[in-house]
């Protein structure tokens, strides 16, 4: 079946414009997260989702930061003022929610967001 | 000092030899346990997942806990080239949903 897919793949903005980087789960995956990888670092965890609610947003780096799932699938990453250090590797994963420390985390290819 | 360490390497070894790789951790909350290999440009693959100290095998792959020393390891036996990828080990707190993962190890596999 399917995987956790993202889009785009690339994105190259300029400082200060806004970005909004999509995540389309694993279908019936109620679960949804999202992490930032800087280069030759690991994922580190912004968000996650159970259903159309944040349960957990403590890994957003400041206000600049949002993130949305309205319907409980599709779920949007927005930036404001991009600056170049939010220059990374956006990456979503998706569970299915059912027991969340044993459940495993399936990622999506990633966004790598290039600011200038 | 971060809570998850990892040797980033690189790892270099001829291809059928044994790759060894380990993470050490700090907080004693962090009670599950996973390896994810992450080919370039690509999301991370869940290869093992643990909740126990002890061996867990599957395949090539074999993964020990040991949560008295805060260590986990992978190893990987008959090493191809196709197992050439950044490993990133990864682990939850008992009563997290987040994963917290080292910064991976990067491994070449020589023909």
């Amino acid at each position: 079946g399917a995987g956790v897919s993202q889009t785009p793949s690339n994105k190259v903005t300029e400082k200060g414009k806004y970005v909004e980087l999509r995540c389309d789960p694993i279908s019936g995956h109620t679960a949804l997260y999202w992490y930032r990888q800087s280069l030759g670092q690991g994922p580190e965890f912004l968000i996650y989702f159970q259903g159309t609610g944040a349960a957990d947003d403590s890994g957003l780096p400041n206000d600049r930061f949002f993130a949305v799932r309205p319907e409980g699938s599709v779920s949007t990453l927005k930036i404001q003022r991009t600056e170049r250090g939010d220059s990374a590797m956006y990456l979503c994963a998706s569970s299915t929610g059912t027991s969340v420390l044993r459940d495993t985390q399936y990622f999506g290819p990633g966004t790598r967001l290039t600011v200038l | 000092q971060k809570e998850v360490e990892q040797d980033p390497g690189p790892l270099s070894v001829p291809e059928g030899a044994i790759v060894s790789l380990n993470c050490t951790y700090s907080n004693s909350a962090f009670q599950y346990f996973m390896w994810y290999r992450q080919y370039s440009r690509k999301g991370p693959e869940l290869l093992m997942y643990t909740y126990s100290s002890g061996n867990k095998e599957d395949g090539r792959f074999t993964a020990q806990v040991d949560k008295s020393s805060k260590y986990i390891s992978l190893f990987i036996r008959d090493s191809q080239p196709s197992d050439s990828a950044t490993y990133l080990c990864a682990m939850i707190k008992a009563a997290g949903n987040k994963l917290t993962f080292g910064g991976g190890t990067r491994v070449l596999v020589k023909p």
